[in-house]
């Protein structure tokens, strides 16, 4: 089956420093991949569409210039935390997938302390 | 419009029972119907998925139940093992929103001995 991967799977940081995620589609390529985001005990949060080729895609609310959007090839999206703050922590997933399946990674649980 | 509402918020079964989870969606534009599974710090894995003109499919122990003018469908588990004890998200697609996921906000099922 079609596997996602990211790295890394999880991350401490300073407040104010960046962070980076990295979302890879093993063995399929991938237009299209998507950020989410999860808090404990809650559901999905879909964050951001991320575009090969182009400029990503930001739900409402999200802050675009916050969370750096990077889809620089069909298997590789990577998503930065910049300036991030005790408040991003969180866990963030990415997923990939054809037309209909969409095929999630890992996680990468993100601490700021 | 977007919603998919989901109950219930939390499920225990004994081993060997029937777990069903419910939900239901306003927009019927929607044409693909996933259900995933996520274990505690792992990403979600799809577990089965049906389009609206099917009205069940099984895999296994897992069930889709679908009616389309409703607009519920839910997801029965046979034989309910300890192993199961997860938590279960419902989630809804058109394939003309680019695979957007949109996703109920989960189901924490546990399957006690």
């Amino acid at each position: 089956g079609a596997v996602v991967s990211q790295h890394p799977s999880w991350v401490i940081c300073k407040s104010g420093t960046s962070v980076k995620i990295e979302c890879r589609s093993l063995d399929f390529q991938a237009t299209t991949m998507f950020w989410y985001r999860q808090f404990p005990k809650q559901s999905l949060m879909l964050m951001a569409t991320s575009n090969e080729g182009s400029k990503a895609t930001y739900e409402q609310g999200v802050e675009k210039d916050k969370f750096l959007i990077n889809h620089a090839s069909l298997t590789l999206s990577t998503l930065t935390v910049t300036s991030a703050h005790p408040e991003d922590s969180s866990f963030y997933i990415c997923s990939a997938g054809g037309v209909y399946e969409q095929y999630f990674g890992p996680g990468t649980r993100l601490t700021v302390t | 419009q977007q919603q998919v509402k989901q109950s219930p918020q939390s499920l225990i079964v004994q081993k060997g029972g029937i777990s069903i989870i419910n939900c239901a969606y306003e927009n019927t534009a929607f044409d693909y119907f996933p259900w995933y599974q996520q274990f505690p710090g792992k990403g979600p894995a799809l577990l089965i998925a049906i389009r609206p003109d099917v009205s069940e499919k099984k895999e296994g122990r897992f069930t889709i139940s679908f009616n389309k003018s409703a607009k519920q469908f839910s997801l029965h588990i046979m034989d309910s093992q300890p192993g199961d004890s997860a938590t279960y998200f419902c989630a809804a697609a058109l394939r003309g929103g680019g695979n957007k996921l949109t996703f109920g906000t989960g189901t924490q099922l546990k399957v006690e001995l």
